[in-house]
C-alpha cells in the first residue's frame, strides 16, 4: 500500500490567493483527518470525516477554510483567501475506523508558505 | 476529553532505556491511551496503545497502573534514530474520537 498521499508537498503562494491541498487516504479506511502543525500551536486537528461525512469541523480556524470529501478516496482542504498566518505544515491522516481504538496513518504533509 | 501532561523534553544516551511518563488524571472509563512518534519533517506514527496493565510490541512497552491516571512509554536501548517527539493521547474507544495532540516530549538521544 502506498500509504496516505498528499499533494503538493510544498506550496508557496501570495497572500490573497486560493490554496487547495489534496489527500488520498489509504484504501479501505473510512475516517479521514486534517491537521495543521506550527511551532507556536503544535499539531491541531482541523476537521475529521467518517464515511465521507464531516463529523467535527470545530477546529477549522475561520470561514476561509473549507474541506470536502466527495468520495472515499479523495479529500481537499481549501483556503480562500490565504494569509501569511496560514503558513504551516498540513497533514492528512486516515484510519480504518472512527474512535480512539484505531491507529491513524499520517501522510507526508504539505508545507504551505504564504507570503 | 482528558487532558494529558508530559515533560517537554528529555535527553538520553545511546543504549539506555528511556521512560516517558504521561499524566492523565481525568481519564474516563472508556478511554484508551495511545502514543505516537514524530520525526522532523514527517507526520506522526503510531507506536503503541493500551487500556490497562502492560502492553509490549516490537518497538516499545506501555505501562499503565491500576488507577490509569498515568502511563509510561518505555523505549529499550535507544539509538540516535529514536530522537523524535513523542505524543501521549487519551481518547474514547467509541466512535467520534477527537484527537488532541499535546505539546509532546522531545527526546534527544546522544552518542
Amino acid at each position: 500500500d502506498a500509504g496516505v498521499i498528499q499533494s503538493p508537498r510544498h506550496e508557496v503562494t501570495e497572500m490573497g490567493q486560493e490554496v487547495t491541498l489534496r489527500c488520498k487516504p489509504i484504501s479501505g479506511h473510512n475516517s479521514l483527518f486534517w491537521y495543521r502543525q506550527t511551532m507556536m500551536r503544535g499539531l491541531e486537528l482541523l476537521i475529521y470525516f467518517n464515511n465521507n461525512v464531516p463529523i467535527d469541523d470545530s477546529g477549522m480556524p475561520e470561514d476561509r477554510f473549507s474541506a470536502k470529501m466527495p468520495n472515499a478516496s479523495f479529500s481537499t482542504l481549501k483556503i480562500q483567501p490565504s494569509e501569511p498566518r496560514d503558513s504551516a505544515v498540513y497533514f492528512c491522516a486516515s484510519s480504518p475506523g472512527a474512535g480512539g481504538l484505531y491507529e491513524q496513518y499520517f501522510g507526508p504533509g504539505t508545507r504551505l508558505t504564504v507570503t | 476529553l482528558a487532558k494529558t501532561t508530559q515533560p517537554i523534553s528529555m535527553d538520553s544516551y545511546e543504549g539506555q532505556e528511556v521512560n516517558i511518563t504521561c499524566s492523565h488524571n481525568n481519564i474516563a472509563t472508556n478511554d484508551y491511551i495511545t502514543w505516537y512518534q514524530q520525526f522532523p519533517s514527517q507526520g506522526p506514527r503510531f507506536i503503541i496503545q493500551g487500556y490497562k496493565t502492560k502492553v509490549t510490541n516490537e518497538v516499545a512497552s506501555l505501562f499503565i497502573p491500576a488507577d490509569r491516571k498515568s502511563s509510561t512509554l518505555s523505549l529499550p536501548r535507544v539509538s540516535l534514530s529514536d530522537t523524535a517527539v513523542y505524543y501521549c493521547l487519551v481518547g474514547d474507544g467509541t466512535g467520534g474520537f477527537k484527537t488532541i495532540f499535546g505539546a509532546g516530549t522531545r527526546l534527544f538521544v546522544k552518542a
